[in-house]
Protein backbone atom coordinates (compact mmCIF):
# COMPACT_ATOMS: atom_id res chain seq x y z
CA UNK A 1 0.00 0.00 0.00
CA UNK A 2 1.26 3.56 -0.69
CA UNK A 3 2.05 5.78 2.06
CA UNK A 4 2.58 10.15 2.09
CA UNK A 5 4.43 11.39 4.89
CA UNK A 6 4.31 15.20 5.62
CA UNK A 7 6.99 15.66 8.58
CA UNK A 8 5.88 19.42 9.20
CA UNK A 9 3.34 19.41 11.16
CA UNK A 10 2.90 23.09 11.16
CA UNK A 11 5.24 25.82 9.03
CA UNK A 12 4.93 29.54 8.94
CA UNK A 13 5.92 32.58 5.92
CA UNK A 14 6.49 36.14 5.77
CA UNK A 15 3.87 37.94 3.43
CA UNK A 16 5.67 37.87 0.06
CA UNK A 17 8.14 35.52 1.09
CA UNK A 18 8.91 32.56 -0.01
CA UNK A 19 8.00 28.62 1.35
CA UNK A 20 8.59 25.21 1.17
CA UNK A 21 6.50 22.64 2.28
CA UNK A 22 7.65 18.49 2.08
CA UNK A 23 6.32 15.35 1.44
CA UNK A 24 7.92 11.81 0.58
CA UNK A 25 5.71 8.89 -0.54
CA UNK A 26 6.31 5.05 -0.72
CA UNK A 27 5.07 3.18 -3.24
CA UNK A 28 6.24 0.16 -6.06
CA UNK A 29 4.51 2.06 -8.47
CA UNK A 30 6.05 3.38 -11.47
CA UNK A 31 3.52 5.37 -12.67
CA UNK A 32 1.27 7.47 -10.48
CA UNK A 33 -0.25 10.82 -9.80
CA UNK A 34 0.49 13.47 -7.35
CA UNK A 35 -1.05 16.54 -5.85
CA UNK A 36 -1.08 18.98 -3.45
CA UNK A 37 -4.30 20.29 -1.91
CA UNK A 38 -5.28 23.04 0.05
CA UNK A 39 -8.01 23.06 3.00
CA UNK A 40 -8.23 26.90 3.93
CA UNK A 41 -10.83 27.65 7.25
CA UNK A 42 -14.08 27.26 4.65
CA UNK A 43 -13.10 23.04 4.97
CA UNK A 44 -13.50 22.68 1.00
CA UNK A 45 -10.45 20.91 -0.23
CA UNK A 46 -8.88 22.58 -3.17
CA UNK A 47 -6.40 21.53 -6.27
CA UNK A 48 -3.50 23.45 -5.96
CA UNK A 49 -1.17 21.58 -8.15
CA UNK A 50 -0.78 18.18 -9.94
CA UNK A 51 2.24 15.92 -11.21
CA UNK A 52 2.19 13.10 -13.41
CA UNK A 53 5.22 10.44 -12.48
CA UNK A 54 6.30 9.95 -16.01
CA UNK A 55 6.90 13.99 -16.49
CA UNK A 56 10.33 14.93 -15.90
CA UNK A 57 9.36 18.42 -16.21
CA UNK A 58 8.47 20.09 -12.60
CA UNK A 59 4.06 21.37 -12.23
CA UNK A 60 4.03 24.99 -12.22
CA UNK A 61 0.30 27.06 -11.40
CA UNK A 62 1.23 30.54 -10.66
CA UNK A 63 2.66 31.43 -7.65
CA UNK A 64 2.71 27.28 -7.08
CA UNK A 65 5.51 25.27 -8.07
CA UNK A 66 6.96 21.78 -7.19
CA UNK A 67 9.93 19.88 -6.61
CA UNK A 68 9.27 15.96 -8.09
CA UNK A 69 12.56 13.90 -7.22
CA UNK A 70 11.23 10.61 -8.41
CA UNK A 71 14.01 8.58 -7.28
CA UNK A 72 13.93 9.59 -3.54
CA UNK A 73 10.32 9.98 -3.93
CA UNK A 74 9.64 13.46 -2.98
CA UNK A 75 6.99 16.02 -4.02
CA UNK A 76 7.79 19.61 -2.35
CA UNK A 77 5.67 22.15 -3.16
CA UNK A 78 7.24 25.93 -3.06
CA UNK A 79 4.73 29.22 -2.72
CA UNK A 80 6.65 31.76 -4.05
CA UNK A 81 5.36 35.66 -2.83
CA UNK A 82 3.15 34.13 -0.19
CA UNK A 83 0.05 35.81 0.24
CA UNK A 84 -2.17 36.23 3.42
CA UNK A 85 -5.02 34.05 1.33
CA UNK A 86 -2.62 31.01 1.06
CA UNK A 87 -2.93 30.36 4.75
CA UNK A 88 -4.49 26.89 5.04
CA UNK A 89 -3.92 23.35 5.80
CA UNK A 90 -2.00 21.35 2.80
CA UNK A 91 -2.11 18.00 2.10
CA UNK A 92 0.28 15.87 -0.05
CA UNK A 93 -1.74 12.96 -1.75
CA UNK A 94 -1.12 10.27 -4.22
CA UNK A 95 -3.06 8.13 -7.01
CA UNK A 96 -2.07 5.54 -8.49
CA UNK A 97 -3.39 5.61 -12.29
CA UNK A 98 -6.50 4.06 -14.00
CA UNK A 99 -9.80 2.81 -11.41
CA UNK A 100 -11.27 5.95 -9.72
CA UNK A 101 -10.18 8.76 -7.96
CA UNK A 102 -8.97 6.38 -4.91
CA UNK A 103 -6.59 8.95 -3.47
CA UNK A 104 -4.08 8.70 -0.59
CA UNK A 105 -3.47 12.05 1.80
CA UNK A 106 -1.11 12.85 3.91
CA UNK A 107 -1.50 14.02 7.73
CA UNK A 108 -1.13 17.60 6.40
CA UNK A 109 1.12 20.31 6.67
CA UNK A 110 -0.71 23.78 8.76
CA UNK A 111 0.87 27.06 6.53
CA UNK A 112 0.34 30.35 8.91
CA UNK A 113 1.35 33.05 6.67
CA UNK A 114 2.00 36.31 8.62
CA UNK A 115 1.81 39.89 7.30
CA UNK B 1 -22.76 27.88 -5.51
CA UNK B 2 -20.09 25.79 -5.31
CA UNK B 3 -19.90 22.25 -7.07
CA UNK B 4 -20.30 20.32 -4.59
CA UNK B 5 -22.81 20.75 -1.31
CA UNK B 6 -23.04 18.75 1.67
CA UNK B 7 -25.44 19.50 4.67
CA UNK B 8 -25.89 19.90 7.14
CA UNK B 9 -22.53 21.90 7.80
CA UNK B 10 -22.00 21.12 11.44
CA UNK B 11 -23.86 17.95 13.62
CA UNK B 12 -24.08 16.89 17.16
CA UNK B 13 -25.22 13.45 17.64
CA UNK B 14 -26.04 11.10 20.88
CA UNK B 15 -24.75 7.23 20.13
CA UNK B 16 -28.36 6.17 19.82
CA UNK B 17 -29.14 8.62 17.05
CA UNK B 18 -30.06 7.97 13.60
CA UNK B 19 -29.06 10.92 11.18
CA UNK B 20 -28.00 11.47 7.94
CA UNK B 21 -25.40 13.44 6.11
CA UNK B 22 -26.40 14.89 2.28
CA UNK B 23 -23.99 15.38 -0.34
CA UNK B 24 -25.49 17.15 -3.66
CA UNK B 25 -23.46 17.54 -6.85
CA UNK B 26 -24.00 20.19 -9.42
CA UNK B 27 -21.28 19.18 -11.69
CA UNK B 28 -22.95 16.44 -14.05
CA UNK B 29 -20.21 14.03 -12.41
CA UNK B 30 -20.54 10.46 -12.24
CA UNK B 31 -18.85 9.52 -9.12
CA UNK B 32 -19.00 10.59 -5.60
CA UNK B 33 -16.86 10.14 -2.87
CA UNK B 34 -17.20 9.65 1.11
CA UNK B 35 -14.16 10.72 3.24
CA UNK B 36 -13.59 10.73 6.44
CA UNK B 37 -11.46 13.86 8.12
CA UNK B 38 -9.86 12.92 11.69
CA UNK B 39 -7.67 15.24 13.76
CA UNK B 40 -4.32 14.85 13.15
CA UNK B 41 -4.63 11.92 10.87
CA UNK B 42 -4.76 11.32 6.57
CA UNK B 43 -8.32 11.72 5.32
CA UNK B 44 -9.48 7.92 4.59
CA UNK B 45 -11.98 6.75 1.87
CA UNK B 46 -14.89 5.57 2.80
CA UNK B 47 -16.85 4.79 0.07
CA UNK B 48 -17.11 5.35 -3.63
CA UNK B 49 -20.13 5.35 -6.02
CA UNK B 50 -19.43 5.08 -10.04
CA UNK B 51 -22.83 5.90 -11.76
CA UNK B 52 -24.92 4.75 -8.67
CA UNK B 53 -23.54 1.65 -8.14
CA UNK B 54 -21.30 1.37 -4.89
CA UNK B 55 -17.74 0.13 -6.22
CA UNK B 56 -15.86 0.33 -3.14
CA UNK B 57 -16.40 0.24 0.69
CA UNK B 58 -13.03 0.48 2.64
CA UNK B 59 -13.72 -1.87 5.29
CA UNK B 60 -15.86 1.34 7.08
CA UNK B 61 -18.05 -0.62 9.66
CA UNK B 62 -22.07 -1.11 9.34
CA UNK B 63 -23.07 1.56 11.61
CA UNK B 64 -21.70 3.68 8.63
CA UNK B 65 -24.88 3.09 5.45
CA UNK B 66 -23.81 5.06 2.58
CA UNK B 67 -27.04 5.65 -0.12
CA UNK B 68 -26.69 6.90 -3.89
CA UNK B 69 -29.83 7.37 -5.60
CA UNK B 70 -28.82 9.18 -8.37
CA UNK B 71 -26.09 10.36 -9.65
CA UNK B 72 -26.34 13.79 -8.11
CA UNK B 73 -27.44 12.53 -4.47
CA UNK B 74 -24.90 10.82 -2.57
CA UNK B 75 -26.08 10.21 1.67
CA UNK B 76 -24.55 8.69 4.78
CA UNK B 77 -26.71 7.12 6.85
CA UNK B 78 -25.86 7.10 10.00
CA UNK B 79 -26.55 4.74 13.47
CA UNK B 80 -25.29 4.01 16.79
CA UNK B 81 -22.23 5.76 16.38
CA UNK B 82 -18.84 5.80 19.11
CA UNK B 83 -17.12 8.65 19.90
CA UNK B 84 -14.25 7.92 18.12
CA UNK B 85 -16.55 8.30 15.13
CA UNK B 86 -16.10 12.22 15.42
CA UNK B 87 -14.89 13.53 12.53
CA UNK B 88 -15.01 15.71 9.60
CA UNK B 89 -16.43 13.81 6.66
CA UNK B 90 -15.92 14.97 3.31
CA UNK B 91 -17.87 14.23 -0.17
CA UNK B 92 -16.24 14.27 -3.05
CA UNK B 93 -17.37 13.49 -7.05
CA UNK B 94 -15.06 13.45 -10.33
CA UNK B 95 -16.48 13.13 -13.58
CA UNK B 96 -15.40 10.11 -14.64
CA UNK B 97 -12.57 7.10 -13.67
CA UNK B 98 -10.20 8.70 -16.07
CA UNK B 99 -6.76 9.44 -15.32
CA UNK B 100 -6.97 13.07 -16.15
CA UNK B 101 -10.24 13.53 -13.38
CA UNK B 102 -9.70 15.67 -10.65
CA UNK B 103 -11.27 15.36 -7.02
CA UNK B 104 -13.93 18.26 -6.38
CA UNK B 105 -15.06 18.60 -2.39
CA UNK B 106 -17.37 19.71 -0.58
CA UNK B 107 -17.32 21.66 2.64
CA UNK B 108 -17.82 18.41 5.20
CA UNK B 109 -19.93 18.37 7.84
CA UNK B 110 -18.18 18.77 10.99
CA UNK B 111 -19.82 15.16 13.42
CA UNK B 112 -19.82 14.85 17.14
CA UNK B 113 -21.08 11.94 18.84
CA UNK B 114 -21.56 12.40 22.14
Amino acid sequence: AQTVTQSQPEMSVQEAETVTLSCTYDTSESDYYLFWYKQPPSRQMILVIRQEAYKQQNATENRFSVNFQKAAKSFSLKISDSQLGDAAMYFCAYRSPGGYQKVTFGTGTKLQVIP
Amino acid sequence: ETGVTQTPRHLVMGMTNKKSLKCEQHLGHNAMYWYKQSAKKPLELMFVYSLEERVENNSVPSRFSPECPNSSHLFLHLHTLQPEDSALYLCASSQGTGDNEKLFFGSGTQLSVL
